[in-house]
């Protein structure tokens, strides 16, 4: 079974830049996997960032941005805020219906 | 907007049930599906199913619970529902409803308040 992996913890400086990654455990994220982003913070739901690789959600500042970068798709924070620290999640379509979650990666800003 | 409901605790051994409620879309449009996730500390966030319309009716189901779940909607409700069976503590977790945009895009974009139930006699 094809898991989804994430960086489990991640630190950034306020201001600084981020890039957090999602690969597969065999094979290599494309676009076609459809790479999508969700940031939550504890005792709430989910929120979307970023869809097919690198669209921005509604109402999402320009500072949070995906790409593919090597065989995982990412995503980078440019100028990080102490209202970033959240944990965030990403999601591969695998095709046949199922997406997978990856584990998620914990932002620490500091 | 989706707003679950449903029962918090359960005991082992019985069917776990919640129902999304939709407003502001129809759970028989033809460029969205109808999505289950739940999240635990030991499971993260795990995809569970989904339901959707494409001149019929569809599901697909996680490898991990498709032999005991089932998802539905009700047209005359605008809602979905999930049943799961069988239930452990394992299956102790928040669960959430949420929209699957599909089309060019595949992604979650809205999403229920969460429900956190407990697999408890």
């Amino acid at each position: 079974q094809t898991v989804v992996t994430q960086e489990p913890s991640f630190s950034v400086s306020p201001g600084g830049t981020v890039t957090l990654t999602c690969g597969l455990s065999s094979g290599s994220v494309s676009t076609s996997y459809y790479p999508s982003w969700y940031q939550q913070t504890p005792g709430q739901t989910p929120r979307t960032l970023i869809y097919s690789t690198n669209i921005r959600s509604s109402g999402v500042p320009d500072r949070f941005s995906g790409s593919i970068v090597g065989n995982k798709a990412a995503l980078t924070i440019t100028g990080a805020q102490a209202d970033d620290e959240s944990d965030y999640y990403c999601v591969l379509y695998m095709g046949g219906g199922i997406s997978v979650f990856g584990g998620g990666t914990k932002l620490t800003v500091l | 907007q989706l707003q679950q409901s449903g029962p918090r605790l359960v005991k082992p051994s019985q069917t776990l049930s919640l129902t999304c409620a939709i407003s502001g879309d129809s759970v028989s449009s033809n460029s969205a599906a109808w999505d289950w996730i739940r999240q635990s500390p030991s499971r993260g966030l795990e995809w569970l199913g989904r339901t959707y319309y494409r001149s019929r009716w569809y599901n697909d189901y996680a490898v991990s619970v498709k032999s005991r779940m089932t998802i539905t909607p009700d047209t005359s409700k605008n809602q979905f529902s999930l049943h799961l069976n069988s239930v452990t503590p394992e299956d102790t977790a928040i669960y959430y409803c949420a929209r699957e945009t599909l089309g060019d895009a595949q992604y979650f974009d809205y999403w229920g308040q969460g429900t956190l139930v407990t697999v408890s006699s």
